[in-house]
């Protein structure tokens, strides 16, 4: 099986970056999506195909990509980011993978 | 706009079923996978399967073999996830999500379903 691999918090003081890191095998073959869950809420698409993002996520949210990790970057993280974010690809022998997830906490 | 409108909190006995509706609706539902992921209480999101509306096909985690039904009716844009003989262990917060060229633009608000004796 496939598996990603994300620290499981992080913390950054507010104005800050957070680079919040995704490892995995031969990621760099793999087209790497980013949700943001907010607390009690379903999660929402952040950044696609590794650098794109949706109409409405806020230009701070980036993507990003090199050798075994891809980066979700938040820049100038404010109190509205807190959330717990996950990574997540298609490979051909797991179908649908999800990174286990990185709690962001906002000092 | 597109909206994905998942059925009610369900309570369950162990060994029982629960079917899980999702109702869709902006969009052309047939022209979109549909996938269902789950999400045990204070744990990280889970993959459980695909379907697409069209064709009917459908696909899930080896972890679910024999146990989960993606079906849908196209009259009404909804599809339904069953998952059978379950136990504590599937007390999660299932939600269906819109496949667009690989990731998952829009969720449902999911359902709580609850495993207990």
């Amino acid at each position: 099986s496939y598996v990603l691999t994300q620290p499981p918090s992080m913390s950054v003081a507010p104005g800050q970056p957070a680079r919040i890191p995704c490892g995995g095998d031969d990621i760099g073959s793999k087209s790497v999506h980013w949700y943001q869950q907010r607390p009690g809420q379903a999660p929402v698409l952040v950044v696609y195909h590794d650098v794109d993002r949706p109409s409405g996520i806020p230009d701070r949210f980036s993507g990003s990509k090199s050798g075994s990790t891809a980066t979700l970057t938040i820049s100038g993280v404010e109190a509205g980011d807190e959330a717990d974010y996950y990574c997540h690809v298609w490979d051909s022998s797991a179908d649908q993978v999800f990174g286990g997830g990185t709690r962001l906490t906002v000092l | 706009q597109v909206q994905l409108a998942q059925s009610g909190p369900e309570v369950k006995r162990p060994g029982a079923s629960v079917k899980v509706s999702c109702k869709t609706s902006g969009y052309t539902f047939v022209h979109y996978d549909l996938h269902w992921v789950r999400q045990a209480p204070g744990q990280g999101l889970e993959w459980m399967g695909w379907m697409n509306p069209k064709r009917a096909d459908t696909g899930h985690a080896q972890k679910f073999q024999g146990r989960v039904i993606m079906t849908r009716d196209t009259s009404t844009g909804t599809a339904y996830m069953e998952l059978r003989n379950m136990t504590s262990d599937d007390t999660a917060f299932y939600y269906c999500a819109r496949e667009t060229r690989g990731h998952f633009d829009h969720w449902g608000q999911g359902t709580l379903v609850t495993v207990s004796s």
